[in-house]
């Protein structure tokens, strides 16, 4: 069954403070692995794609890891902002038919505080 | 990036009314559009895809009769709740993508709530 499971389910640092939200997937067959952040009340806005053969993808703070070997996908945040509180979604494209498909993590809920 | 716009973001409405939401890809033609919807601390649950021209493909255990979904043209795709009720209060999210496999780009979500 392809699933997608993200830990923690939730986070509380302080900020200026580093983090790192792991995302585990049993998706086959693997096309891209995707992070998204996705505000309170807002849809997801995305951070990072990676295929298989990428290991690593940096957004600005953000910076996403990928072992296909593994399955496992990690997101670091560097020196943490209080904007950054937010809900972190890991989503696997797989394949389904003639289109690709999305399967969704249910998210780390990443509150920063002053 | 490319922008996704739904409207509306909020929406109240009477049991047993009926509701459209629009998503609009705004600056790419999206062949295919989502409709899925989330409801409180879950991740966003795959309702429907809608191709351009076509019939809608929904998920198990979604009644396509009351969620109606036309996609008319390659930059609009609409939402239609028929007879709301409470239990249909949630947040949906619409996402479009240019291509088969390509980055789907999210709306900002339409709360509904029915009383």
């Amino acid at each position: 069954k392809n699933q997608v499971e993200q830990s923690p389910q939730s986070l509380i640092i302080l900020e200026g403070k580093n983090c790192t939200l792991q995302c585990n997937y049993t998706v086959s067959p693997f096309s891209n692995l995707r992070w998204y952040k996705q505000d309170t009340g807002r849809g997801p806005v995305s951070l990072t794609i990676m295929t298989f053969s990428e290991n690593t993808k940096s957004n600005g703070r953000y910076t996403a890891t990928l072992d296909a070997d593994t399955k496992q996908s990690s997101l670091h945040i560097t020196a943490s902002q209080l904007s950054d509180s937010a809900s972190y979604i890991c989503v696997v494209s797989g394949y389904r038919g003639s289109q690709g498909n999305l399967i969704f993590g249910k998210g780390t809920k990443l509150s920063v505080k002053p | 990036g490319a922008v996704v716009s739904q409207h509306p973001s909020r929406v109240i409405c009477k049991s047993g009314t009926s509701v459209k939401i629009e998503c609009r890809s705004l600056d790419f033609q999206a062949t295919t559009m989502f409709w899925y919807r989330q409801f409180p601390k879950q991740s966003l649950m795959l309702m429907a895809t809608s191709n351009e021209g076509s019939k809608a493909t929904y998920e198990q255990g979604v009644e396509k009769d009351k969620f109606l979904i036309n996609h008319a043209s390659l930059t609009l795709s609409t939402l239609t709740v028929t007879s709301a009720h409470p239990e249909d209060s949630s947040f949906y999210i619409c996402s479009a993508r240019p291509g088969w496999n390509t980055e789907a780009f999210f709306g900002q979500g339409t709360r509904l709530t029915v009383v």
